[in-house]
């Protein structure tokens, strides 16, 4: 089974903080995705990379930005956190193609103080 | 652009009943994939069911089957008989081969199975 892990399931941080927020998946997939999940709002895409070094930006990418060096690893960076950033965030990947195989994160609840 | 109606915010079902949440989509690609996903509290993203765009027969996965209307741009997921685990927070979701395959996603449905 494809896994993805990020690295914690809950952060408190202050206000200004650089935060990192990290996911790693096994199964060599080209396609890695960040997602914030809100009341309400469902989830909102970040940012996405479909390679090494490759990034695009999401629908909500103000205030984020990431970082792909390694194909199995893609990072979530806010790089001076504000309360409006508390947040549920959820890493995805998946294979090239259309159709299924997208696996999720167990996502980190992110709460800036 | 692509969007993504879900226009329940919350269900109720009574247990062994047959529940069917909506979702509408918006989209000009004719190439594309449709998803529902299924959050417990827990948080984990929990894959249901998928249909594609030029898939003819709706898709079906155990106790779920998805009630795909392309004319009307409709992708609405029914549970069968339902059970008392399948209370969640569901997600109508939606991919294009344009779009270096994000999912975009709804804005989800609360059911909650009842006694």
């Amino acid at each position: 089974d494809v896994k993805v892990t990020q690295s914690s399931r809950y952060l408190v941080k202050r206000t200004g903080e650089k935060v990192f927020l990290e996911c790693v998946q096994d199964m060599d997939h080209e396609n890695m995705f960040w997602y914030r999940q809100d009341p309400g709002l469902g989830l909102r895409l970040i940012y996405f990379s479909y390679d090494v070094k490759m990034k695009e930006k999401g629908d909500i990418p103000e205030g984020y930005s990431v970082s792909r060096e390694k194909k199995e690893r893609f990072s979530l960076i806010l790089e001076s956190a504000s309360t409006n950033q508390t947040s549920m965030y959820l890493c995805a990947s998946k294979s090239p193609g259309l159709g299924r195989g997208y696996t999720f994160g167990s996502g980190t609840r992110l709460t800036v103080v | 652009a692509q969007k993504i109606t879900q226009t329940q915010p919350g269900m109720f079902v009574q247990e062994k009943e047959a529940v069917t949440l909506d979702c509408t989509y918006d989209t000009s690609d004719q190439s594309y994939g449709l998803f529902w996903y299924k959050q417990p509290s827990s948080g984990e993203m929990i894959f249901l069911i998928y249909q594609g765009s030029y898939d003819e027969q709706n898709a079906t996965e155990g106790r779920y089957s998805l009630n795909f209307q392309k004319a009307r741009k409709s992708a609405n997921l029914v549970i069968s008989a339902s059970q008392l685990g399948d209370s969640a927070m569901y997600f109508c979701a939606m991919s294009f081969t344009g779009g270096g395959n994000k999912l975009t996603f709804g804005t989800g449905t609360q059911l909650k199975v009842e006694l």
